[in-house]
């Protein structure tokens, strides 16, 4: 599968605990996007990194959020003490192009869950 | 702020035809593209118009009037696969041609038999 791949599908933690994820675009494609998905409403955009630089962060992104794509690759997404508001689906998407693509190809996504 | 309406919910039988109608107010749009979700799954894109009109991809069209600030996807020949949430979603430019999407609240279609 050659797709967008995220790491580890899911994810139960204790508040207060830190969690990290992983998303493996789909190779060559230099732009990655962060989304979260609530029950019952759409993504909403979290961060864009073209290539290895982080070039837009949403004000949905707290200080307890951090995220990095070192060499331009994969990315993490970080989340220190956890809260329960933090539960959610957190989805990773890519494309490519040097002038942006219509397209963004999605992961499957991160399910966490923050007791 | 920014903000796509649609509705939240379609029912429609199989072999029907379902319009799926998306308003937006956005600061700024590039584009306007839809997107599949099934339960748990991945949103997987379906169609984009950058500009005005339809753009037809087999079974599935999407239009838009970019002056009325709507834009509408239709099924046709509908499949009990089909059932899943239907996500309209405005393409933002952001800096260096970076496209943000904002997607609206989606729209559950169930098809029955």
């Amino acid at each position: 599968d050659t797709g967008v791949s995220q790491d580890p599908r899911h994810k139960i933690t204790k508040r207060g605990q830190n969690v990290t994820f992983r998303c493996d675009p789909i190779s060559e494609h230099n732009r990655l996007y962060w989304y979260r998905q609530t029950l019952g409403q759409g993504p909403e955009f979290l961060t864009y990194f073209q290539n290895e630089a982080q070039l837009e962060k949403s004000r949905l992104l707290s200080d307890r959020f951090s995220a990095e794509r070192p060499k331009g690759s994969f990315s993490t997404l970080e989340i220190q003490r956890t809260e329960q508001g933090d539960s959610a689906m957190y989805l990773c998407a890519s494309s490519f192009g040097l002038q942006g693509s219509n397209i963004q190809y999605f992961g499957a996504g991160t399910r966490l869950s923050v007791l | 702020g920014q903000s796509l309406e649609q509705p939240s919910e379609v029912t429609a039988v199989e072999g029907a035809i379902v319009q799926i109608n998306c308003t937006y107010q956005t600061s700024g749009f590039y584009g306007l593209s839809w997107y599949q979700q099934h339960d748990g799954g991945a949103p997987t894109f379906l169609s984009y118009n950058g500009l005005d009109g339809l753009e037809e991809t087999g079974r599935f069209s999407s239009f838009l009037s970019r002056s009325d600030s709507y834009g509408y996807l239709l099924l046709q020949e509908l499949q009990m696969k089909d059932s899943a949430s239907y996500f309209c979603a405005v393409r933002l430019l952001i800096y260096n041609q970076g496209g943000k999407l904002i997607f609206g609240q989606g729209t559950e279609l169930s098809v029955k038999p």
